[in-house]
């Protein structure tokens, strides 16, 4: 089992919408999650990090860690054709040496 | 405030040839940082990473090697590159208890 997993996609929502990422992780060691958006061809972009249980808001964009279920999400609301892009989830630990894992990255198409 | 510089931007090489992709890091001290690799729609690949000057963990044992000479430099190095070894490379940095911060990438072909 992969460390973290997410849907390929591609995810196509319309314009406005409300489009929702999934990330799943397979251990329950304390962690924190980190959510990046990637255009093609370019470096990753940090769009939010979420440390404990619960949900986190910034903007348009609300991240929701659920630690019993191993899921961390990403909702993006009243998506626009410039959030077109790859989502990738990531996680580190918060013991031993805090090694950043990425997931394979989800692809969000968002027509006008 | 903190800048990471990657270079160079892409890279076409000969197969067997050597490869050093270089990276550093400024406005901050005694960072972890490590080198990534993404092939063509995958996702990111962690090949490397350090703590601190010539301490080098590596996560995918190839003919790639990485070295730290000095606290904010991360050298990524190949002896003869191998077709398989084109994608794209990213170096980043992050503390202890921060989020990475990636380079602009380098875009290797090996031809």
């Amino acid at each position: 089992q992969k460390e973290v997993e997410q849907n390929s996609g591609p995810l196509s929502v319309p314009e406005g919408a409300i489009a929702s990422l999934n990330c799943t992780y397979s251990d329950r060691v304390s962690q924190s999650f980190f959510w990046y958006r990637q255009y093609s061809g370019k470096s990753p972009e940090l769009i939010m990090s979420i440390y404990s249980n619960g949900d986190k808001e910034d903007g348009r964009f609300t991240a929701q860690l659920n630690k019993a279920s191993q899921y961390v999400s990403l909702l993006i609301r009243d998506s626009q054709p410039s959030d077109s892009a790859t989502y990738l989830c990531a996680r580190r630990r918060n013991t031993g040496f805090q090694k950043l894992v990425f997931g394979t990255g989800t692809r969000l198409l968002v027509s006008p | 405030s903190q800048t990471i510089h990657q270079w160079p931007a892409t890279l076409v090489q000969p197969v067997g040839s050597p490869l050093s992709l270089e990276c550093t890091v400024e406005g901050t001290s005694n960072p972890n940082l490590y080198w990534y690799r993404q092939a063509a729609g995958r996702g990111l690949q962690l090949l490397f990473y350090s703590v601190g000057i010539g301490q080098i963990s590596s996560e995918v044992p190839q003919n790639l090697s990485a070295s730290r000479p000095q606290d904010r430099q991360f050298i990524l190095s190949s002896k003869k590159l191998l077709l398989s070894d084109s994608g794209f490379y990213l170096c980043a940095w992050t503390y202890t208890d921060t989020e990475a911060f990636f380079g602009q990438g380098t875009r290797l072909t090996v031809v």
